[in-house]
């Protein structure tokens, strides 16, 4: 099946900075990305997603970049604060079948220092 | 919250026994998921459903079984529950006609 590997599995930033993670990917199917945000106790979130024929998209703060010949795609979080601390996992998805399932990279851990 | 509830939220078992993990939605999505979160593992899909009566095993499907008798309904069964079972279960569903999937609330699952 798929695979995704995501980096770095922790991240610490001081607020007001950038941060960037990372998943690459094998299946060059794959064409739907999804990032998720999880607060400790809660449910995975969407903040935002990407599909295979577009680059780059943003959201507010937030963008997500994909690289579709070197099969990685990036989240972006620009003038962090503290409540953008939390785990964030990418995922992807090959929607040319009809099964719709979602792999997911193991997660990342940012923690955002005021 | 995409009408996604769960139930029970939290619950402790013995190992051995049968476990039955309920997800309910209200807007007649077609396809549902179950997953589990470990540390160190991130998301893992158990099995999940693509309509009424259809069904099909995850990447940890080992242990555990899936019913849909209803369009509203997605139950986890885990048969005779073992201290790996130990985890947080979410349910998903997959927004109609996009890719996006929602998540529940979660169960939490101890078998001691």
């Amino acid at each position: 099946g798929e695979n995704v590997e995501q980096h770095p599995s922790t991240l610490s930033v001081q607020e007001g900075d950038s941060a960037v993670i990372k998943c690459t990917y094998s299946d060059s199917a794959s064409n739907y990305f999804p990032w998720y945000k999880q607060e400790l106790g809660k449910r995975p979130q969407l903040i935002i997603d990407i599909r295979s024929n577009v680059g780059e998209k943003k959201d507010q703060r937030i963008a997500v970049t994909l690289n579709k010949t070197a099969k990685h795609f990036s989240l972006h979080i620009t003038e962090t604060q503290p409540e953008d601390s939390a785990v964030y996992f990418c995922g992807l998805e090959n929607s040319g079948g009809s099964n719709y399932k979602l792999t997911f990279g193991k997660g990342t851990l940012l923690t955002v220092n005021p | 919250d995409a009408g996604i509830t769960q139930s029970p939220r939290h619950k402790v078992t013995e190992t051995g026994t049968p476990v039955t993990l309920r997800c309910h939605q209200t807007e007649n999505h077609r396809y549902m998921y179950w997953y589990r979160q470990d540390p160190g593992h991130g998301l893992r899909l158990i099995h999940y459903s693509y309509g009424v009566k259809d069904t099909d095993k995850g990447e940890v499907s080992d242990g555990y079984s899936v019913s849909r008798s209803k369009t509203e309904d997605f139950l986890l069964t885990l048969e005779s529950a073992t201290s790996s079972q130990t985890s947080v279960y979410f349910c998903a569903i997959r927004a109609g006609g996009y890719n996006e999937q929602f998540f529940g609330p979660g169960t939490r699952l101890t078998v001691l």
